[in-house]
């Protein structure tokens, strides 16, 4: 079982809405990460927090917002979206700095979002 | 550009016998790899992992194996059962930016027949 919860599991929004996403993890991770999952294809990275700090932020569309409140919460919060964001959004951790045996990312189940 | 892509977008295999799942990788700068399994509706799931300084790692029922000459890594299933039907995503501890991050590649889908 994944030590990464997500909530909720399954979102429906309209167009016009504001939603969040949330993300908590107990392992003393001190980075966390959003990756979007649409059907059939591999996860993407979104955002990366490191120290409670954004440290990459690849081109996403700012109805993305991102914010991590504390070293164990993270927050996607949504407005404005469109239909092709309906997707799987998955939130992760790790320690920051190099992966390797020992310090490898971990993900959550994920929360379903589609928009209408 | 960098990029981590498998060589078969489906494998199906019976009931006990062994599974090869393959991932190609493009830069030879990769380190570090990492398998994931991701069952439907689910988040992927750690399977194992493996440094370049290795050519093999086992794990419960899982080897990896890494040929770092042709730049190619290879996740074995022993006497594969159903609950082993999902989908494999090999990743790479690659550069994102000017970071290092984890990069998937398309993902296999394991189906096992009884």
């Amino acid at each position: 079982d994944t030590e990464v919860t997500q909530t909720p599991k399954h979102l429906v929004m309209g167009m016009t809405n504001k939603k969040s996403l949330k993300c908590e993890q107990h392992m003393g991770h001190r980075a966390m990460y959003w990756y979007k999952q649409k059907a059939k294809k591999p996860p993407e990275l979104m955002f990366v927090y490191s120290y409670e700090k954004l440290s990459i932020n690849e081109s996403v569309p700012s109805r993305f917002s991102p914010e991590c409140p504390n070293s164990s919460l993270l927050n996607l919060h949504l407005h404005a979206l469109q239909p092709e964001d309906s997707a799987l959004y998955l939130c992760a951790s790790s320690q920051p700095g190099q992966l390797n045996s020992g310090n490898t990312i971990y993900f959550g189940e994920g929360s379903w979002l589609t928009v209408v | 550009g960098e990029s981590v892509g498998l060589h078969l977008p489906t494998l199906s295999v019976q009931e006990g016998d062994n599974s090869i799942i393959n991932c190609a990788y493009s830069n030879s700068a990769s380190d570090y790899f990492i398998w994931y399994k991701q069952e439907s509706g689910k988040g992927p799931q750690f399977i194992i992992d493996i440094r370049s300084n290795m050519d093999k790692r086992q794990g419960q029922r899982v080897t990896v194996l890494l040929n770092k000459t042709v730049k190619h890594l290879s996740l074995q299933i022993a006497a594969t059962q159903p609950g082993d039907s999902a989908v494999y995503f090999c990743a790479e501890n690659g550069l994102w930016g000017s970071a290092r991050q984890l990069t998937f590649g398309s993902g296999t889908q394991l189906t096992v027949l009884p």
